[in-house]
């Protein structure tokens, strides 16, 4: 079945530091969504990336499509302690059922002040 | 901020009990979903609806049942609760009609089965 693979599980960087979450999938995906999840709260919608090779920015946090629609990266220039949380990628691929967007199990990010 | 709310926050039931998770939005949303995450973890889709009167199971096994006899409710019911049960329980649900739209997230059930 398909799976969505994101690296890294954790990662843990000094305050000012850049980070970069990537989620691959095993099959070619409709669209992918990403997700941020504080620590105790619950995953709130980020953003919805649809077009092959597309690339979408909110402030310091960068997305990006591969052009094969299988992968995607997020990417945050200089972290502040507000990054804190864990962010999932979630895709649907061609001819899945509706219901079924697939979420990786997350990059969990800590950010030393 | 999106209006779905789940009862109770926090369970603590002993094994063998019969529970209902609650979950409500008021945003009209066709469809609604209800995930399995244990901390920390991966979220794992167990059951999902389309509209009134659809359901179909998720991914991950899952002994529990839904029901969407409303729109707007998607209860989860476990009819004999056991200690793998515990973890936390989180209801989402997504916009109308066709295409993709982003879920809302509740704020989840934290159950613990002793």
């Amino acid at each position: 079945g398909q799976q969505v693979m994101q690296i890294p599980q954790y990662q843990h960087v000094q305050e000012g530091e850049d980070f970069t979450t990537y989620c691959n999938s095993s099959t070619t995906l409709s669209n992918i969504q990403w997700y941020k999840q504080r620590p105790g709260g619950h995953p709130v919608f980020l953003i919805q990336l649809v077009k092959s090779g597309e690339v979408k920015k909110q402030k310091r946090l960068t997305f990006q499509f591969g052009e094969a629609k299988k992968n995607s990266s997020l990417h945050i220039t200089a972290t502040q302690t507000t990054d804190v949380g864990t962010y999932f990628c979630a895709g649907r691929s061609y001819g899945g059922s509706q219901g079924n967007l697939i979420f990786g199990k997350g990059t969990k990010l800590s950010v030393k002040p | 901020e999106a209006d779905i709310y789940q009862t109770p926050r926090y369970l603590v039931i002993g094994t063998g009990k019969k529970i209902t998770l609650e979950c409500s939005q008021t945003m009209g949303h066709d469809k609604m979903y209800w995930y399995q995450q244990d901390p920390g973890m991966e979220l794992h889709l167990i059951h999902y609806s389309y509209g009134v009167n659809s359901t179909e199971k998720g991914d991950l096994s899952s002994e529990s049942t839904v029901s969407r006899i409303r729109t707007e409710h998607f209860p989860l019911t476990l009819e004999s609760a056991r200690p793998s049960h515990t973890s936390q329980y989180l209801c989402a649900s997504s916009g109308t009609g066709t295409g993709e739209y982003e879920q809302y997230f509740g704020p989840g059930t934290r159950l613990t089965v002793t």
